[in-house]
């Protein structure tokens, strides 16, 4: 069954520095998300992005964040300079079209120290 | 504005009772509802989903839901509760515009005790 994966499971970065956290959306999907989980707290939505360019962003996604595809395949979330309340869970997702189910990977726990 | 609630932020049942969770939405149409469930340290699994038709869906793990436009609700039902199905519970909206998001609610933890 396809899946969207990401990597790395498990990501520590001290503060201030960039970090890339990688996903593989399912291949004919459309759409791609962000979300991430801080501990103990909801899933929220960070940003959406659907042919090449960002559809809508939540007011967490500001300007240290940024999304890309650079390829047919990989979809990234860059955050420039982290920060220690960055530390969360971030998941991917990808839907094939419009209202449909969003299947989401594993996550990456990232810890900023 | 649109939004999901689930009411119940923790519930706790003994093994083989019966569960359900609630999940209430605020939204102009039918929206398309979706179940999730997230493990200890696991990511997020799709439980079941309502797009239209038949209001009683079912779901993997024997889990089952049942969309009430009258109530607003999508609540979500097992007839006998495992030890394993300890986890949080998410119900999901998609809110589609033009744009792609879906909103969780806050969660539903439930604890399954012998």
């Amino acid at each position: 069954e396809p899946e969207v994966t990401q990597t790395p499971s498990h990501q520590v970065t001290q503060m201030g520095q960039e970090v890339i956290l990688r996903c593989v959306p399912i291949s004919n999907h459309l759409y791609f998300y962000w979300y991430r989980q801080i501990l103990g707290q909801k899933v929220e939505f960070l940003v959406s992005f659907y042919n090449n360019e960002i559809s809508e962003k939540s007011e967490i996604f500001d300007d240290q964040f940024s999304v890309e595809r650079p390829d047919g395949s990989n979809f990234t979330l860059k955050i420039r300079s982290t920060k220690l309340e960055d530390s969360a869970m971030y998941f991917c997702a990808s839907t094939p079209g419009d209202g449909t189910e969003a299947f989401f990977g594993q996550g990456t726990r990232l810890t900023v120290v | 504005a649109q939004s999901v609630t689930q009411p119940d932020i923790h519930i706790t049942v003994s093994e083989g009772a019966s569960l359900e969770l609630r999940c209430n939405y605020s939204y102009g149409a039918t929206p398309y509802l979706f179940w999730y469930v997230q493990s200890p340290g696991q990511g997020l699994q799709l439980l079941l989903k309502y797009f239209s038709g038949d209001t009683l869906v079912q779901g993997i793990k024997g889990f089952e839901a049942e969309f009430k436009r009258s109530q607003s609700s999508f609540n979500l039902r097992k007839p006998s509760v495992h030890w394993s199905d300890a986890a949080e519970y998410f119900c999901a909206v998609p809110f589609s515009g033009g744009y792609q998001k879906v909103t969780f609610g806050t969660g539903t933890k439930l604890q399954v005790i012998p």
